[in-house]
């Protein structure tokens, strides 16, 4: 089945930095790529995602890059903000019926 | 459109008592997923319906477990009986099939067993 890594778990930046979260999956065959964000206590919201016919999706601050030859993607945030500090899931579409297999997460700490 | 509902927002229970958690999709949406959240084992997917026939419940633990989908509008996860190892966020999402795979979660269900 799918098995999605996911790096780094912990990530510091200073307000106003770039930062990046890398994922690698191993289903070739998987086409589409979200990544979701979840706040303490709330649930995981869909913030972007990919699909295998482009290499890149940008929507204001966040980007997602794909590329499927390497089998990783990874989601880009510029100009951090403190609302930004979450959790951050990337996950893989696997077979039919839109089955998501998650990553383990990334905890972005956005400080002052 | 009011999103994907879930009940109840929080269950304590003692050990040994049958839990049920409950779960309403987003109106057309034909896919429903029941996932388990905890820090040890993060998001994990326990069973999902594609039109109301579950697909692939290889993700339920042990046959304490059931989940159900009656019709397109609700679906049950059961815990019978209940162990304090169980204790965790359940969350429930859906979606469509047919090319679109976006998922969106309800609020989810904090349990606690005791």
């Amino acid at each position: 089945g799918e098995n999605v890594e996911q790096h780094p778990s912990t990530l510091s930046v200073q307000e106003g930095d770039s930062a990046v979260i890398k994922c690698t999956y191993s289903d070739s065959a998987s086409n589409y790529f979200p990544w979701y964000k979840q706040e303490l206590g709330k649930r995981p919201q869909l913030i972007i995602d990919i699909r295998s016919n482009v290499g890149e999706k940008k929507d204001q601050r966040i980007a997602v890059t794909l590329n499927k030859t390497a089998k990783h993607f990874s989601l880009h945030i510029t100009e951090t903000q403190p609302e930004d500090s979450a959790v951050y899931f990337c996950a893989a579409e696997t077979g039919t019926a839109s089955k998501l297999t998650f990553g383990t997460g990334t905890r972005l700490q956005v400080t002052l | 459109d009011a999103g994907v509902i879930q009940s109840p927002r929080h269950e304590v229970t003692e050990m040994g008592q049958e839990v049920t958690l409950r779960c309403k999709p987003i109106s057309g949406h034909n896919s429903l997923f029941w996932y388990r959240q905890t820090m040890m084992r993060g998001l994990e997917l326990l069973i999902y319906f594609n039109n109301n026939v579950p697909i692939d419940d290889s993700g339920m633990p042990e046959d304490r477990f059931s989940a159900k989908m009656p019709n397109a509008s609700f679906s049950t996860l059961k815990i019978q009986p209940s162990e304090p190892r169980d204790s965790a966020v359940y969350f429930c999402a859906s979606g469509r099939t047919g090319g679109n795979y976006e998922q969106y979660f309800g609020p989810g269900t904090r349990l606690t067993v005791t």
